[in-house]
């Protein structure tokens, strides 16, 4: 079956280490996001990337990096330049302008 | 830049019984897209309904149908009928249909089903 697959469930970390969350899809959708999740504030955007090597910024991206090598894989880099990284984060895709997202499951990091 | 807002945090219905969720947008564009999205405990998002806004017609999946207002920029979910399984947060979203597409979500309706 299609999906989005994001791994692992949770991810634990200590403070000031870089921490890689997985998105992988097989849906051969051109455009994947990520989102982050907390309490309250609903899902606010990360990055984005419409193309294989081509990414942008969403309106939360300080702290943060992306990669996109292969339409298939959309990996977030959560660095230790972010202040408050403990959140539930959520990656998506999107087959062509204007569809719904299919979203991951998301994953969940915790950082002490 | 688009804005969504829902104004309930949480909402509650007796099974059975009918519910609206409320949420409003703003936006500068003629064309764009709304949608409503579940959040169960489990925390997949679901699609439920989608809006294109150049339909006048108001869209409907079911038991879940939506109420419209291009003018007043509103966008409600009924649920009729209310059931156990429809227990999660439901977000607002809209996405425009020019430049950047990027879903823009409120920050969500958390529904409780009363048995």
């Amino acid at each position: 079956d299609g999906g989005i697959t994001q791994s692992p469930k949770y991810l634990f970390r200590k403070e000031g280490q870089n921490v890689t969350l997985s998105c992988e899809q097989n849906l051969n959708h051109d455009a994947m996001y990520w989102y982050r999740q907390d309490p309250g504030q609903g899902l606010r955007l990360i990055y984005y990337s419409h193309i294989v090597n081509d990414f942008q910024k969403g309106d939360i991206a300080e702290g943060y990096s992306v990669s996109r090598e292969k339409k298939e894989s959309f990996p977030l880099t959560v660095t230790s330049a972010q202040k408050n990284p403990t959140a539930f984060y959520l990656c998506a895709s999107s087959g062509s302008q204007n569809s719904p997202l299919h979203f991951g499951n998301g994953t969940r990091l915790t950082v002490t | 830049a688009q804005t969504v807002t829902q104004s309930q945090p949480e909402m509650s219905v007796q099974e059975a019984e009918t519910v609206t969720l409320s949420c409003t947008y703003d936006t500068s564009e003629s064309d764009y897209y709304l949608f409503w999205y579940k959040q169960p405990p489990s925390r997949q998002m679901i699609l439920v309904i989608r809006q294109e806004a150049y339909k006048q017609q108001n869209a409907t999946e079911n038991r879940f149908s939506v109420n419209f207002q291009k003018a007043a920029k509103s966008f409600s979910l009924k649920i009729s009928d209310s059931q156990l399984g429809d227990a999660a947060m439901y977000f607002c979203a809209s996405l425009s249909n020019f430049g950047n597409e990027k879903l823009t979500f409120g920050t969500g309706t958390r529904l409780t089903i009363i048995p």
